[in-house]
C-alpha cells in the first residue's frame, strides 16, 4: 500500500524555467511533509518541509505547497538550474513517530 | 556533507553470511534511523533509536537487528543474507524524535549479496 505517491517518474525542464514536482498521499493522519533531493551515490539531502497546519513554505528558490483537502503537495523550483538535476523524494511523517514514509521519487533533468 | 558517517561504503558478501553496518550520527543528534533502498521497494524505514532505546520499528526482517550504543553510534546487523537483501542501506540522524526534527542522511552502504 503506497501511502505517498509520486506519479511522475521523470520531469525535464529548461534552465531558468519553473520545475513543479507533485506528490499525493492517502493517509490523512500525516502531520508533516518533507522534500529531499538525491544525487547518485549520495544520501538524500533535506530541501524543505511543511507542517500540516500551513499551506505554503518558502526557502529561496524552493516553495512547497500543501493542499490538505486534495491530499496533495508540490515543490516549485524557480528558476531551475542544471545543478538541480537529481531525484526528488517526497516524504511524510506522523505526529507520534519519527519515521519517514517516502514516495518513489521523480527524476528531474534541467537542460541548459 | 550531512555530518552523518556510514561505514563501509560498499560491501560484497555471499548468501548465508552476516554483516554489520555502522553509523555515526551528527554531533548532538540523539535519534538514529535506518532505511533500506531497493530497486523495487524504494526507500523503506527499518528502525529508529533514540538515546540508546528502540523507539519505532518498520518492516525490518527478523534476520536483521540493530542497536545504538552509549556513544550514540548505531550498528545494523544483517544475518543469513539472501540475494534479495542486496540494497542501499542509509542511516539518518536527528536532534530528537519530534515532528519538526529534520532527519539528515548519511552517504549509505551498498550491500551486494552474491
Amino acid at each position: 500500500d503506497q501511502q505517498v505517491k509520486q506519479n511522475s517518474p521523470s520531469l525535464s525542464v529548461q534552465e531558468g524555467r519553473i520545475s513543479i514536482l507533485n506528490c499525493d498521499y492517502t493517509n490523512s493522519m500525516f502531520d508533516y511533509f518533507l522534500w529531499y533531493k538525491k544525487y547518485p551515490a549520495e544520501g538524500p539531502t533535506f530541501l524543505i518541509s511543511i507542517s500540516s497546519i500551513k499551506d505554503k513554505n518558502e526557502d529561496g528558490r524552493f516553495t512547497v505547497f500543501l493542499n490538505k483537502s486534495a491530499k496533495h503537495l508540490s515543490l516549485h523550483i524557480v528558476p531551475s538550474q542544471p545543478g538541480d538535476s537529481a531525484v526528488y523524494f517526497c516524504a511524510a511523517k506522523y505526529n507520534q513517530g519519527g519515521k519517514l514514509i517516502f514516495g518513489q521519487g521523480t527524476e528531474l533533468s534541467v537542460k541548459p | 556533507d550531512s555530518g552523518v558517517t556510514q561505514t563501509p561504503k560498499h560491501l560484497i558478501t555471499a548468501t548465508g553470511q552476516r554483516v554489520t553496518l555502522r553509523c555515526s550520527p551528527r554531533s548532538g543528534d540523539l535519534s538514529v534511523y535506518w532505511y533500506q533502498q531497493s530497486l523495487d521497494q524504494g526507500l523503506q524505514f527499518l528502525i529508529q533509536y533514540y538515546n540508546g532505546e528502540e523507539r519505532a520499528k518498520g518492516n525490518i526482517l527478523e534476520r536483521f537487528s540493530a542497536q545504538q550504543f552509549p556513544d550514540l553510534h548505531s550498528e545494523l546487523n544483517l544475518s543469513s543474507l539472501e540475494l534479495g537483501d542486496s540494497a542501499l542501506y542509509f542511516c539518518a540522524s536527528s536532534v530528537g524524535p519530534s515532528l519538526a526534527d529534520t532527519q539528515y542522511f548519511g552517504p549509505g552502504t551498498r550491500l551486494t549479496v552474491l
